[in-house]
């Protein structure tokens, strides 16, 4: 079946701006996960969703940050006021048994 | 789990030699260890886990062992191939917990 989808591919926005970041989980996979990779670095946990509630928020890095899931499925992580700090791959990653973590491809978000 | 710490950070072996990467983890409450293959500018991949209940793991070239009172676990490769150059990411989970902490990673050169 179709795997974790992520869109944008590229984002270039300028300092700023607002961006906003889409995940299509894998169909049935009822937890959701946001990370953040910088160049070259590890996976930095962002925030968690079961379902349509976000049980775990801790790792969002500002009040800049926001993420919202609907119907279980599609989620979005918005970014507003963007700075150049922001700069990373943006990574989703789905799970049906809340272990095995299945990732999308990224979202590459530059920030001028 | 709180806090995951990989070594080494960069490792070299020649073709056919054996890589070993090892994990060490914080929280004795983690029960469920993955490890993450990650090629340049694609997503992390699942390559094998191992949970609390036993001690190794293994799948073809690919294996992994635990030491639970240790609180260590690594991955090994035998027979090395250009092809399983990459970053390797080892991960925990405790106990009812959806969340994985991630190690910094260890980017393995194979050298033909």
């Amino acid at each position: 079946g179709a795997g974790v989808s992520q869109s944008p591919s590229n984002k270039v926005t300028e300092k700023g701006k607002d961006v906003e970041l889409r995940c299509d989980p894998i169909s049935g996979h009822t937890a959701l996960y946001w990370y953040r990779q910088s160049l070259g670095q590890g996976l930095e946990f962002l925030i968690y969703f079961q379902g349509n509630s976000a049980p775990d928020k801790s790792g969002l890095p500002s009040d800049r940050f926001s993420a919202e899931r609907t119907g279980g499925s599609v989620s979005t992580l918005t970014i507003q006021r963007t700075q150049q700090e922001d700069s990373a791959v943006y990574l989703c990653a789905s799970s049906y048994t809340g272990e095995t973590q299945y990732f999308g491809p990224g979202t590459r978000l530059l920030v001028l | 789990g709180e806090n995951v710490e990989q070594h080494p950070s960069t490792l070299s072996v020649q073709e056919g030699d054996s890589a070993v990467i090892k994990c060490t983890y914080s929280d004795s409450a983690s029960n469920y260890f993955p490890w993450y293959k990650q090629e340049l500018g694609k997503r992390p991949q699942l390559i094998i886990d191992i949970r609390s209940n036993v001690g190794e793991k293994k799948d073809q070239r690919i294996a992994v062992t635990l030491n639970k009172t240790a609180k260590h676990f690594s991955l090994h490769i035998t027979e090395t191939q250009p092809e399983d150059s990459a970053v390797y990411f080892c991960a925990d989970a405790g106990a009812g917990s959806y969340q994985l902490t991630f190690g910094k990673g260890t980017k393995l050169s194979v050298i033909p």
